[in-house]
């Protein structure tokens, strides 16, 4: 395991569909943060988990959105009833609690049609 | 709440001469200051930290960066820009255990 692994890489949907990504962090990282970035900005902070606890989401994540680590390890976010100010690119990074930065992973770009 | 400007949307410098782009934090407490850059389609790749101790700071690639706690800034620097530094590069804060903010990005293009 030598990163932050998300999946897919690119997704193409059409307006009112849901949508699923996949992050698989570094396996002793404890910690998962989800972003998302748009065109131009830099990316903008949505929800982070330690283990399989939420313990902060973004107003930015509205009731469409929700995240997910069941086991502690990988994590979902899923956009429900998908809207064109959506399409980003949604950036997953890991960390031990213990540490001060991020590793991030290549990011799944949506786009919503 | 913390926050960070990067007041420079675009930066060219020429291949061979030095480059800086500049980053100014707001935060309640001691600040943990981050350079990350990143290529078309890539994610972020990290560049440097400031966490404590000395203000200067040596990252990957030849970057450097100096905390500035009176000017609260945290500029990234190059001695000798090369061609294959162009990219977008992101200045961020944490203020303890608080989750990382960036800034708006910075353009860098080095042409030859």
């Amino acid at each position: 395991d030598t990163g932050v692994s998300q999946n897919p890489r690119h997704k193409i949907t059409k307006r009112g569909q849901n949508v699923t990504f996949r992050c698989d962090p570094i396996s002793e990282h404890n910690r998962l943060y989800w972003y998302r970035q748009t065109l131009g900005q830099g990316p903008e902070f949505l929800t982070y988990f330690q283990n399989e606890a939420q313990l902060e989401k973004s107003r930015l994540l509205s009731d469409r959105f929700s995240a997910e680590r069941p086991k502690g390890s990988f994590s979902t976010l899923e956009i429900q009833r998908t809207e064109q100010g959506d399409s980003a690119m949604y950036l997953c990074a890991s960390s031990l609690a213990t540490s001060y930065g991020y590793t991030f992973g290549s990011g799944t770009r949506l786009t919503v049609v | 709440a913390q926050s960070v400007a990067q007041p420079e949307d675009q930066v060219n410098v020429a291949e061979g001469n030095p480059l800086t782009v500049k980053c100014t934090y707001s935060v309640s407490g001691n600040p943990y200051l981050f350079w990350y850059v990143q290529y078309p389609n890539r994610g972020l790749q990290f560049l440097l930290k400031y966490i404590t101790g000395d203000n200067l700071v040596k990252g990957s690639y030849g970057f450097e960066a100096e905390f500035n706690k009176s000017q609260t800034s945290f500029h990234l620097k190059k001695p000798s820009a090369l061609v294959s530094d162009s990219a977008l590069y992101f200045c961020a804060v944490r203020a303890g255990n608080n989750d990382m903010r960036f800034g708006a990005g910075t353009r860098l293009t080095v042409k030859p």
